[in-house]
């Protein structure tokens, strides 16, 4: 079992729609959550990140973490084609003070 | 405005060869990262420094080397190259280790023949 899992996608959505990015992680203890989107050829830039249970807002972003379920998201609203990209989560996992990333999920935002 | 700034942004290397990556931060961040990148695989950490002086282990570490020169830099050096090292490699450093989000330079692509 990997230590951060996403959906690969693709994930397609209209412009103006909400798109809702997925990840699951496996080791409880980890604290501290991130999302980074990444262009094609190009390196992760940090969106937001989330320590606490419940929702964090920041402009169009909002991250949601359920430490009970393990989960955290990522929702996207009026997508723009600009948010075409892969969305990838991280989490610091406690157990060994590692950072660990999932394979990222490819969001495409059609005109 | 530089960030972190890794050298060199492509290499090509015969299987065997030896390489330095360079990685320089000028945010005054105390920890820093190398991670590689391959299809399929996601961003995987090599090695860490939490702290100037200090290195540890990530999850992939076999067949590296790395050295916290100073606060601003972290080198990762490959002894003898291997296919299997062809890869995409990021640095990264954070104010500091755990909480804080880390900052990506632009990457050496590196090919292993």
């Amino acid at each position: 079992q990997k230590e951060v899992e996403q959906n690969s996608g693709p994930l397609s959505v209209p412009e103006g729609a909400i798109a809702s990015l997925n990840c699951t992680y496996s080791d409880r203890g980890s604290q501290s959550f991130f999302w980074y989107r990444q262009y094609s050829g190009k390196s992760p830039e940090l969106i937001m990140f989330i320590y606490s249970n419940g929702d964090k807002e920041d402009g169009r972003f909002t991250a949601q973490l359920n430490k009970a379920s393990q989960y955290v998201s990522l929702l996207i609203r009026d997508s723009q084609p600009s948010d075409s990209a892969t969305y990838l989560c991280a989490v610091h996992s406690n157990t060994g003070n590692q950072f660990y990333f999932g394979t990222g999920t490819s969001l495409t935002v059609i005109p | 405005n530089a960030g972190v700034t890794q050298t060199p942004k492509f290499q090509v290397l015969k299987t065997g060869q030896s390489m330095t990556l360079q990685c320089a931060q000028d945010m005054n961040h105390n920890s820093m990262y190398w991670y590689r990148q391959d299809p399929g695989m996601g961003l995987r950490l090599i090695y860490y420094s939490a702290s100037e002086g200090t290195t540890d282990k990530g999850e992939v570490p076999n067949g590296y080397n790395v050295s916290r020169l100073n606060k601003r830099e972290f080198s990762l050096r490959l002894e003898s190259a291997a296919p299997s090292q062809t890869s995409v490699y990021f640095c990264a450093s954070s104010a500091y280790f755990g909480d804080q989000p880390q900052h990506f330079g632009d990457g050496t692509r590196l090919s292993i023949l």
